[in-house]
């Protein structure tokens, strides 16, 4: 267990539906980040989060929208995806760059699929 | 813009061999460069983190070294075992968060 979790494992979703993403972590950090992770491609990043205020949006479509209530819980919304948005998405969780310790955790990933 | 690059992209070994991963990264300027395993279908487990002060670290059969002038990074596994098969990430933060590169899947064979 890394310390970090995230709900559902797996997902499978419509074109036209609306579902979330969930992270959540025990390790009393400060940043979260959504990576996606693709066949073939390195992992992308997707999303910053730092204080909970987000600090990096890597030039993401508006159909992914980030959220982060507090320090412990980040979450991904999705609506009108397209194929080609199946991935593994993946979170993780470190203490903020410039930091001491900024060794950065991952969850197990959600595998999404997009029909 | 930060690239990440890792050789071999695939590596079959016999068990008990020693072997040496490759990174490479094009900026220098990082904070920490990180190396993490991967296996099938799940998340990314931490291994090893280099500060940027730092020249190596070790944990057990695992070597990582980081020389940042030459934008590169190694990670050594000795006396390698059937259960290190996985893919092996780099990642280096140079900014807000890690970059990585493609990795190196390793097979080893009993």
């Amino acid at each position: 267990e890394t310390g970090v979790t995230q709900t559902p494992r797996h997902l499978v979703m419509g074109m036209t539906n609306k579902k979330s993403l969930k992270c959540e972590q025990h390790l009393g950090h400060n940043a979260m980040y959504w990576y996606k992770q693709s066949a073939k491609k390195p992992l992308e990043l997707m999303f910053v989060y730092s204080l909970e205020e987000r600090v990096e949006n890597n030039s993401v479509p508006s159909r992914f929208s980030p959220e982060c209530p507090n320090s412990s819980h980040l979450f991904l919304h999705l609506h009108t995806l397209q194929p080609e948005d199946s991935a593994l998405y993946l979170c993780a969780s470190s203490h903020p760059v410039g930091t001491a310790n900024t060794e950065a955790f991952f969850g197990q990933g959600t595998r999404l699929t997009v029909v | 813009k930060q690239e990440v690059t890792q050789i071999p992209a695939a590596l079959s070994v016999p068990e008990g061999e020693n072997l040496v991963l490759n990174c490479s990264f094009t900026d220098s300027a990082i904070y920490n460069l990180q190396w993490f395993r991967q296996d099938p279908g799940k998340g990314l487990t931490s291994l090893l983190l280099i500060q940027s002060s730092q020249r190596e670290q070790t944990s057990g059969r695992l070597n990582a070294s980081l020389d940042k002038s030459s934008g590169r990074s190694t990670l050594y596994i000795a006396a390698s075992q059937p259960g290190d098969s996985a893919t092996y990430l780099c990642a280096s933060q140079a900014g807000t968060a890690l970059i990585f590169g493609k990795g190196t899947t390793l097979s080893v064979s009993s």
